[in-house]
C-alpha cells in the first residue's frame, strides 16, 4: 500500500515570508501526488498534482510543489504567504488499487500572522 | 465553491433517528465518494461508486448505507448511529475511478452531530 506523511501538525509563518508545508511519500511504483487545502467549514479544494514530467509543479493561488524522487518528498511552497492562506493542507498519494483511491496525510495547519 | 453540493450542511440527530445525507455533482463525473473526517484523524474513505456501481466499501458499519441512483447523485442513509459517528462527512467526485489519476472534487461537507 502507498502512504504519505506530513511531519508537522502546524506551521506558523509571518505574512510575506516564504511558506513550506512538508510531505513525504512511500510507494511501490510511480507516485501520483496531490495537494489539497481546506478552509474552515469548507470541503477540500484541489491545489496541484504531480503525475510525471517537470519536478516543479505550479498550482492554484500561487502555490507550487517540488517533487524530489531521491528524498521521496513533495513539499508545498509559496514564495510569499498571505493571511488568507491560513488553512488546513493535505497531501495525498494515489493508491495502487486499480481505481485510483487517494491516500491522505493527516493534514498540516498553516497559520499566517499579519 | 466547487461543482459538488451537499445537503444539509449541518445535522443533529439522536441515536434512534433515521436521516439521509445528499450529494449532487454538476461536473459530469462518473465516480463519487463518501469520506468521513474526524478531528485529529486522516480522511477516511467510506464508499466509492463508479458508474453507479459500488466498487469499494472500507469496512464501514452497516448503520451507514449508501445509495447512488445515477451518476450525479449520491446519498448516505443513516440509522441508529453512535456518538462516535459525529464528524464531517464529505462527498467527492472525479471523472472516473479507474485509469487516469484524476483529482477529486469535494463538496463542503455535512457536519453531523449524534446526541
Amino acid at each position: 500500500a502507498q502512504s504519505v506523511a506530513q511531519p508537522e501538525d502546524q506551521v506558523n509563518v509571518a505574512e510575506g515570508n516564504p511558506l513550506t508545508v512538508k510531505c513525504t511519500y512511500s510507494v511501490s511504483g510511480n507516485p501520483y501526488l496531490f495537494w489539497y487545502v481546506q478552509y474552515p467549514n469548507r470541503g477540500l479544494q484541489f491545489l496541484l498534482k504531480y503525475i510525471t514530467g517537470d519536478n516543479l509543479v505550479k498550482g492554484s493561488y500561487g502555490f507550487e510543489a517540488e517533487f524530489n524522487k531521491s528524498q521521496t518528498s513533495f513539499h508545498l511552497k509559496k514564495p510569499s504567504a498571505l493571511v488568507s492562506d491560513s488553512a488546513l493542507y493535505f497531501c495525498a498519494v494515489r493508491d495502487d488499487d486499480s481505481w485510483g483511491k487517494l491516500q491522505f496525510g493527516a493534514g498540516t495547519q498553516v497559520v499566517v500572522t499579519p | 465553491e466547487t461543482g459538488v453540493t451537499q445537503t444539509p450542511r449541518h445535522l443533529v440527530m439522536g441515536m434512534t433517528n433515521k436521516k439521509s445525507l445528499k450529494c449532487e455533482q454538476h461536473l459530469g463525473h462518473n465516480a463519487m465518494y463518501w469520506y468521513k473526517q474526524s478531528a485529529k484523524k486522516p480522511l477516511e474513505l467510506m464508499f466509492v461508486y463508479s458508474l453507479e456501481e459500488r466498487v469499494e466499501n472500507n469496512s464501514v458499519p452497516s448503520r451507514f448505507s449508501p445509495e447512488c441512483p445515477n451518476s450525479s447523485h449520491l446519498f448516505l442513509h443513516l440509522h441508529t448511529l453512535q456518538p462516535e459517528d459525529s464528524a464531517l462527512y464529505l462527498c467527492a467526485s472525479s471523472p472516473y475511478a479507474t485509469g487516469e489519476t484524476y483529482e477529486q472534487y469535494f463538496g463542503p461537507g455535512t457536519r453531523l452531530t449524534v446526541t
